[in-house]
């Protein structure tokens, strides 16, 4: 068990460019969430799958966001036109289950800046 | 709409003294509820879960926290602070019934420990 890794560990863009986040979550978890956070808050939801389905976006998505699950293994986290507001910390869990009572593992983040 | 919120963004104590890290939440179903450490530059790593049974839980490095419904608290507590306890916390709770998995984060608790 490797954990959950998240590419890049960090990435830095100019407004305006589309940026792509890889996450690898424990193999065998079925379920992997996606959550933003930035400084000195909390993690805020986003997404997430079941396998390869979306079940749920947040508002926060908007329509600049698409995330994706391929065969229910990796998932990516696209942002396109980006922000100055998109910068923040990225943060992907994942866990084995369909409920609630599931313990999420995270990754270590990815760490998006927008100049 | 369930919500969380943990009174002091900063907390200090001494090595040795008594931690005490409040979370209470909001919840119109029964929560699943959990308290997250989060370490410079790494990923959230579960402390301990509430989910059913026992309202007393024990977790990893001698913390605990109690769930108390009357008061809709569930603070964590530690007898004695260590050193490489300075981290900050994130309190988080879940929807109880149904099973959507996604978490509701408190805005965290920065720990101080002085020695």
């Amino acid at each position: 068990d490797t954990g959950v890794s998240q590419n890049p560990r960090h990435k830095i863009t100019k407004r305006g460019q589309n940026v792509t986040f890889r996450c690898d979550p424990i193999s065998e978890h079925n379920r992997l969430y996606w959550y933003r956070q930035t400084l000195g808050q909390g993690p805020e939801f986003l997404t997430y799958f079941q396998n390869e389905a979306q079940l749920e976006k947040s508002r926060l998505l908007s329509d600049r966001f698409s995330a994706e699950r391929p065969k229910g293994s990796f998932s990516t986290l696209e942002i396109q036109r980006t922000e100055q507001g998109d910068s923040a910390m990225y943060l992907c869990a994942s866990s084995l289950g369909d409920m609630g009572r599931d313990t999420q593992y995270f990754g270590p983040g990815t760490r998006l800046t927008v100049l | 709409a369930q919500s969380v919120t943990q009174l002091g963004s900063h907390v200090s104590v001494s090595e040795g003294a008594l931690v005490l890290l409040r979370c209470n939440y909001s919840s119109s179903v029964p929560p699943y509820l959990f308290w997250y450490v989060q370490y410079p530059n790494q990923g959230l790593q579960l402390l301990l879960k509430y989910t059913t049974g026992a309202t007393l839980v024990k977790g990893i490095n001698g913390f605990e926290a109690e769930f108390k419904k009357s008061e809709t608290s569930f603070h964590l507590t530690k007898p004695s602070a260590h050193m490489s306890d300075a981290a900050e916390y994130f309190c988080a709770v879940s929807h109880g019934s149904g099973n959507t998995g996604k978490l509701i984060f408190g805005q965290g608790t920065t720990l101080q420990v002085k020695p």
